[in-house]
């Protein structure tokens, strides 16, 4: 199976100021069709997942666009360019590609 | 607009068997994959199964695969989990969700399983 790992466990950010999580898999997630199916989700406190990001880079309907992601092969990073105080939870990326799909262990990030 | 309902949740003894349902509507339900992810108490998120916008292909995780399954009704807009040989580490919120770009889309609330004796 395909091991996602997110870096770092938690995040401690100043409202307005930047933020950044990493994740990288243990095998390239590009698909035969040239696809790469690394997607990323939030999951704020007592709330269903949300997905935010799709095929790296694709923000889906209604992700404001502080939100952006990218990477290629095996290594991904989710940037919050101004973090606000909506965006407490925990961030989750996902791989599509090969099956069993596998999500990283989840990042936590709190306002300081 | 997407929705999502989960039901059939509730507390299982080991070994015992459980069927969790999904509501769908809001959408054109038979077009799409859909997804099964649970989340354990305090833990993080773990992908289930998915099933086929046909409900003819289905994969599983290797830690469920032979116990549960994943199914769907089309005509009642209805996706299904059949939980069998129940065990404590099946203890979950799952969820489910619709499929698109392969992965997990738009989720419901999530129903929760309690496996204990």
């Amino acid at each position: 199976d395909v091991v996602m790992t997110q870096s770092p466990l938690s995040l401690s950010v100043t409202l307005g100021q930047p933020a950044s999580i990493s994740c990288r898999s243990s095998q390239s997630l590009v698909y035969s069709d040239g696809n790469t199916f690394l997607t990323w989700f939030q999951q704020r406190p007592g709330q269903s997942p949300r997905r935010l990001i799709y095929k790296v880079s694709n923000r889906d309907s209604g992700v404001p666009d502080r939100f952006s992601g990218s990477g290629s092969g095996t290594d991904f990073t989710l940037k919050i360019s101004r973090v606000e105080a909506e965006d407490v939870g925990v961030y989750y990326c996902m791989q599509g590609t090969h099956r069993p799909l596998t999500f990283g262990g989840g990042t936590k990030v709190e306002i300081k | 607009q997407v929705q999502l309902v989960e039901s059939g949740g509730g507390v299982v003894q080991p070994g015992r068997s459980l069927r969790l349902s999904c509501a769908a509507s809001g959408f054109v339900f038979r077009s799409y994959a859909m997804h099964w992810v649970r989340q354990a108490p305090g833990k993080g998120l773990e992908w289930v199964a998915v099933i086929s916008y046909d409900g003819n292909n289905q994969y599983y995780a290797d830690s469920v695969k032979g116990r549960l399954t994943v199914s769907r009704d089309n005509s009642q807009n209805t996706l299904y989990l059949q939980m069998n040989s129940l065990r404590t580490e099946d203890t979950a919120v799952y969820y489910c969700a619709t499929s698109t770009s392969s992965t997990p889309d738009s989720w419901g609330q999530g129903t929760l399983v309690t496996v204990s004796s």
